[in-house]
């Protein structure tokens, strides 16, 4: 069954350093992969899609995220975080006609 | 574009009532809809999959008397908890995609808070 593992719950970095969540996925097939951000009191928002093409994916907000199939990964990353950025991450996999989430990154930035 | 709303944001009922959470799709035609549930520091849990004019499909183990769900339009789909009780509070969350491939972008709404006493 497809799956989706997100190491890690929180991640603290400070404010201008540079990010990455990491993803994992588990699916037979070609994948097709989200990554969205929720913040309190708002919906989610989807960041970044992977259908196919190119495997580095540019995003809103200056997020990229790179799919690694033979590690099956799909990182996020930003080169230099806002405080605005912390929120809530979540990785997903589309299979068996539903998204699948993760259990999502608790992102929290120092100043 | 691509907005979604829900209504309301958050609702207190005492057990034993139901309550009905509504979805729509402000900007776009949503031909399918999703209703997720969100515990607190957890994933969003699909519950089940509703396309306009047909009867929704629930994933495993979501009772459907108990959750009712309707997609009469294609801009609006309700979710109604029947006779909620304490364990039925949670962060309801709907989501619509207009595409015609199923594997279409999903455009979340803000989420229902569910509180019963």
């Amino acid at each position: 069954a497809q799956s989706v593992t997100q190491p890690d719950i929180h991640i603290t970095v400070s404010e201008g350093a540079s990010l990455e969540l990491r993803c994992n996925y588990s699916y037979g097939a070609t994948p097709y992969l989200f990554w969205y951000v929720q913040s309190p009191g708002q919906g989610l928002q989807l960041l970044l899609k992977y259908f196919s093409g190119d495997t580095l994916v540019q995003g809103i907000k200056g997020f990229e995220a790179e799919f690694k199939r033979s590690q099956s990964s799909f990182n996020l990353r930003k080169p230099s975080v806002h405080w605005s950025d912390a929120a809530e991450y979540f990785c997903a996999v589309w299979g068996d006609d539903k998204i699948i989430f993760g259990k999502g990154t608790r992102l929290h930035i120092l100043p | 574009g691509a907005v979604v709303s829900q209504h309301p944001s958050r609702v207190i009922c005492k057990s034993g009532t139901s309550v009905k959470i509504e979805c729509r799709s402000l900007d776009f035609q949503a031909t399918t809809m999703f209703w997720y549930r969100q515990f607190p520091k957890q994933s969003l849990m699909l519950m089940a999959t509703s396309n306009e004019g047909s009867k929704a499909t629930y994933e495993q183990g979501v009772e459907k008397d108990k959750f009712l769900i309707n997609h009469a339009s294609l801009t609006l789909s309700t979710l109604t908890v029947t006779s909620a009780h304490p364990e039925d509070s949670s962060f309801y969350i709907c989501s619509a995609s207009g595409g015609e491939a199923i594997q279409e972008t999903q455009y979340f709404g803000p989420g229902t808070r569910l509180l019963v006493l």
